[in-house]
């Protein structure tokens, strides 16, 4: 696709379930970010992938929190033992190098109930 | 201090009028500079960027980067109340994307 896809739209899970999230960027970006935004919120940066460096851990919450990039393009989020405070809406950017413009997926909303 | 500030509003402007948003950040070496419109619901789009001082226009929108102060504003002219929505300021700096809070503006008819 053209754009950078997030799947799923959204996500109800249980409190104590893992859920992965997963992002597709556009092709041939680089760079990939993945950001949480709750209700009413700014941005809050979580992890950043740059070709085959070493990724960026430093906004990632917990040890619940992790992250992976295969092969340099699609990305997956996973959050194991899920908590209520997770809910949010979890999006991805990618961007052709860490300078240039970033365009964002659709989000991923996710509910821990 | 906060990579990137920028005043939270809401900025109230009327139909017509040029909306001003303003954003500051503290990294000297930054440099790229964009300007992202989120409506509610909805992911960031990107509106404009800039990567040397002075202004750039496109249509309704004129960013403006002055590095010397650290500054990076946007500029709407001629209002419309579609352009109702909150605007995130962002720069780049040694590993990401560092995003203001954003400001939210309303444009009343």
């Amino acid at each position: 696709g053209a754009g950078v896809s997030q799947s799923p739209s959204n996500k109800v899970t249980e409190k104590g379930k893992d859920v992965e999230l997963r992002c597709d960027p556009i092709s041939g970006h680089t760079a990939l970010y993945w950001y949480r935004q709750s209700l009413g919120q700014g941005l809050e940066f979580l992890i950043y992938f740059q070709g085959n460096s070493a990724p960026d851990k430093s906004g990632l919450p917990s040890d619940r929190f992790s992250a992976e990039r295969t092969g340099g393009s699609v990305s997956t989020l996973t959050i194991q033992r899920t908590q209520q405070e997770d809910s949010a809406v979890y999006l991805c950017a990618s961007s052709p190098d860490r300078t240039t413009e970033a365009f964002f997926g659709q989000g991923t909303r996710l509910t821990v109930v | 201090q906060k990579e990137v500030e920028q005043n939270s509003g809401p900025l109230s402007v009327p139909e017509g009028a040029i909306a001003s948003l303003n954003c500051t950040y503290s990294d000297r070496g930054s440099q790229s500079f964009f300007w992202y419109r989120q409506y509610s619901g909805k992911s960031p789009e990107l509106i404009m960027s800039i990567y040397s001082n002075g202004d750039k226009e496109d249509g309704r929108f004129t960013a403006q980067l002055n590095k010397a102060s650290q500054y990076v504003s946007l500029l709407i002219r001629d209002s419309q109340p579609s352009d109702s929505a909150t605007y995130l300021c962002a720069v780049t700096g040694f590993n990401k994307f560092y995003f203001g809070s954003g400001t939210k503006l309303n444009v009343k008819p």
